[in-house]
C-alpha cells in the first residue's frame, strides 16, 4: 500500500496569512494526488486533483504542485471558512489511501 | 445535480453485520464510475473501505477484504455496503462516494452526507 504523510499535522494561522501543506508518498504517483478540505459534519470538499487542477467552484486561493512524491497545497490568504481539516489522497492505485489530516486552525 | 444519500441502521451489535445503502439521484448508476465507500470513525482520519464499477467488479481495502461486500443495484439506482463480524472499531461515519475519472485522474466529486453507526450492544 502506499502510506502518505502529511506535515504538520496541525497548524495555527491567522486571517489573511498564506500557508501550505505538504503530503509526501511512500512512492512516486506521479502526480495522482488530490486534496480534500474536510470540516465537522460535513462530506469531504473536493479542492484539487491530478495535484495541481482546480476543481470547478474552488476559490483560486487554493493551489497545489508536485509530482512523483512529494507535493503541496498552499492557501494564500486565509479566509475564515478555510479553517478545516485538509487531507491528501493518492488515486494512483488500489487501495486508495489518506494522509493523516493537517488540521488549520485559527490563530 | 448529483446527489447521494446513504440510510441504514445506526446502531449494530457486535459481531453483527453493518449494511448500508447508498440512493444515487442525478446521475446513473451504471455511467462510467466507480462508486465507493469511505469511513471516518470519531476523532480520526478518513480510510477507504472499497468501491463497485457498475459491471460488478470490485476492488476493497486489504485491511477488510474478509468482511466487505459492496454491491450493485440498477434497478434502484443505488449500491450498498455490508461489513460483518463488527467491532467497536468498526464505528464511523461512513460515506458513499461517486469517483470521477474523464480526465484519467480519479477524484470523488460528489458525497453523501454521511451516516454514524455507532457498534453496541
Amino acid at each position: 500500500d502506499i502510506q502518505l504523510t502529511q506535515s504538520p499535522s496541525s497548524l495555527s494561522a491567522s486571517l489573511g496569512d498564506r500557508v501550505t501543506i505538504t503530503c509526501r508518498a511512500s512512492q512516486s504517483i506521479s502526480n495522482y494526488l488530490t486534496w480534500y478540505q474536510k470540516k465537522p459534519g460535513m462530506p469531504p470538499n473536493l479542492l484539487i486533483y491530478a495535484a495541481s487542477s482546480l476543481q470547478s467552484g474552488v476559490p483560486s486561493r487554493f493551489r497545489g504542485s508536485g509530482s512523483g512524491t512529494d507535493f503541496t497545497l498552499t492557501i494564500s490568504s486565509l479566509q475564515p471558512e478555510d479553517f478545516a481539516t485538509y487531507y491528501c489522497q493518492q488515486s494512483f492505485s488500489t487501495p486508495r489511501t489518506f494522509g493523516q489530516g493537517t488540521k488549520l486552525e485559527i490563530k | 445535480q448529483v446527489q447521494l444519500q446513504e440510510s441504514g441502521p445506526g446502531l449494530v451489535k457486535p459481531s453483527g453485520t453493518l449494511s448500508l445503502t447508498c440512493d444515487v439521484s442525478g446521475a446513473s448508476i451504471s455511467s462510467s464510475n466507480w462508486w465507493s465507500w469511505v469511513r471516518q470513525p470519531p476523532g480520526k482520519g478518513l480510510e477507504w473501505i472499497g468501491e463497485i464499477y457498475p459491471s460488478g467488479s470490485t476492488n476493497y481495502n486489504p485491511t477488510l477484504q474478509s468482511r466487505v461486500t459492496i454491491s450493485v443495484d440498477k434497478s434502484k439506482n443505488q449500491f450498498s455496503l455490508q461489513l460483518s463480524s463488527v467491532t467497536a472499531a468498526d464505528t464511523a461515519v461512513y460515506f458513499c462516494a461517486r469517483e470521477e475519472k474523464n480526465d484519467g485522474y480519479p477524484r470523488w466529486d460528489y458525497w453523501g452526507q454521511g451516516t454514524l453507526v455507532a457498534v453496541s450492544s
